[in-house]
């Protein structure tokens, strides 16, 4: 199975500052259909995960545009460019490429220093 | 709307078993790939299984850890997927959640999950 490791697991941000969340998968997830199926996730506080980004760059319906991701291969990062106290919670990025299983990175806790 | 809205969550003891329902409102179940995905106490998320609707095959994958003892099924007529948690273990415990493909470009949706609880 294709392991997900998250850099950092805490990451304390001051409002309004970037940040920044680095994803590495153990092989690459790049499809033979040319397509890379990495996933990113928020989880806030009491609340169900929804996801972000899909295909590494591409953001759902509704997600603010201070959101963005990038990456090739086996090494993806998720950024916010100005946090808002409303982004607090886990960030998770997820594999879809070498599936089953679709395998998420351990999570990083995002918090308001 | 669309909305997914699990139950059937609550407690049990090791060795039981249980079955969540996941309904599926305002899009066509009967096209859908589902899946389940699941949140241990002070653990990171878990995909559980994922079914594809029978237009497209009707394959059902597990994740490891289920294997055998977790069954998905879905009932078209219903619009509702199911999740048959047997031989349940303490690990187990958990808030399940039924979503949407990953995969799927279109959207991604999420029930508000349903609390396992395994303890003797």
């Amino acid at each position: 199975d294709v392991v997900m490791t998250q850099s950092p697991l805490s990451l304390p941000v001051t409002l309004g500052q970037p940040a920044s969340i680095s994803c590495s998968s153990s092989q690459s997830l790049l499809s033979s259909d040319g397509n890379t199926y990495l996933n990113w996730y928020q989880q806030r506080p009491g609340q169900s995960p929804r996801r972000l980004i899909y295909r590494v760059s591409k953001r759902d319906s509704g997600v603010p545009d201070r959101f963005s991701g990038s990456g090739t291969g086996t090494d993806f990062t998720l950024k916010i460019s100005s946090v808002e106290a409303e982004d607090v919670g886990f960030y998770y990025c997820m594999q879809g490429t070498l599936w089953p299983p679709f395998t998420f990175g351990p999570g990083t806790k995002v918090s308001i220093k | 709307e669309v909305r997914l809205v699990e139950s059937g969550g609550g407690l049990v003891k090791p060795g039981e078993s249980l079955r969540l329902s996941c309904e599926v409102f305002g899009f066509p179940f009967a096209t859908a790939w589902l899946s389940w995905v699941r949140l241990a106490p002070g653990k990171g998320l878990e995909w559980v299984g994922r079914s594809k609707s029978k237009n497209d095959g009707g394959e059902i994958n597990y994740a490891a850890p289920v294997k055998d003892r977790f069954i998905i099924s879905r009932d078209d007529s219903k619009n509702t997927m199911f999740l048959q948690l047997n031989s349940l273990k303490t690990e187990d415990t958990a808030v399940y959640y039924c979503t949407t493909d990953p995969l799927w470009t279109a959207g991604d949706y999420w029930g508000q999950g349903t609390l396992v609880t395994v303890s003797s």
